[in-house]
């Protein structure tokens, strides 16, 4: 879990911008989860990706878009931020598609003002 | 949906007692409940983890439990130790095709170890 490695650590944007957040999994690893993590909570599923292709997607609005490049590293964008937005959101990596186990990044810290 | 609901929310245990937290899940479909240790300010580390075809398993200090029949599940921790002061979550795969390897997380416990 060491090797998921997340960029930039902590952000703050104003409301209605945009903001991309990068992460890289395990090496060997191909498939990659968003979750967001809002303070006293546990991780929300928001996306997951596997092979460039979404292979599942949580409740969140269309706001939220993601995408997996050919290294297996992936963007989560959000558009027109809300308040609400504030979250440490989280990467997650496994081996497959379907694999069970899985490795979490350090995470980047939005702060929506 | 799947939905988690995990107890008690705080638990505060002498050093070298045991500390229990629990589970229960609505969705009989899912397959494989994980358990997160987060310390403050660091990522979710997962410490332990079973599937629906395994009643128990065991990993030196920490234990988890499945009973499918009831839908819940347990982390047991024995001789507990400062360092296993954390906020642990569990979480519970649903196991269908659509959702790919999605897991729905409790809402935590936050074990506080007291020497």
């Amino acid at each position: 879990d060491a090797g998921v490695t997340q960029s930039p650590t902590h952000l703050i944007k104003t409301r209605g911008q945009q903001v991309t957040l990068r992460c890289s999994p395990i090496s060997g690893h191909k498939s990659v989860s968003w979750y967001q993590q809002v303070l006293g909570q546990g991780p929300q599923f928001i996306f997951q990706y596997y092979e460039k292709e979404e292979r599942g997607r949580g409740n969140f609005p269309d706001r939220f878009s993601a995408r997996q490049f050919p290294n297996y590293s992936s963007e989560l964008n959000v558009n027109a931020l809300l308040l609400g937005d504030s979250a440490l959101y989280l990467c997650a990596s496994s081996p497959g598609q379907y694999s069970y186990e899985q490795y979490f990044g350090p995470g980047t810290r939005l702060t929506v003002t | 949906g799947e939905n988690v609901e995990q107890h008690p929310s705080t638990l505060s245990v002498q050093e070298g007692d045991s500390a229990v937290i629990k589970c229960t899940y609505s969705d009989s479909a899912s397959n494989y409940f994980p358990w997160y240790k987060q310390e403050l300010g660091k990522r979710p580390q997962l410490i332990i983890d079973i599937r629906s075809n395994v009643g128990e398993k065991k990993d030196q200090r920490i234990a988890v439990t499945l009973n499918k029949t009831a839908k819940h599940f347990s982390l047991h921790i024995t001789e507990t130790q400062p360092e296993d002061s954390a906020v642990y979550f569990c979480a519970a795969s649903p196991g269908k095709l659509k959702y790919g390897n999605k897991l729905v997380f409790g809402a935590g416990t936050i074990l506080r170890v007291k020497s």
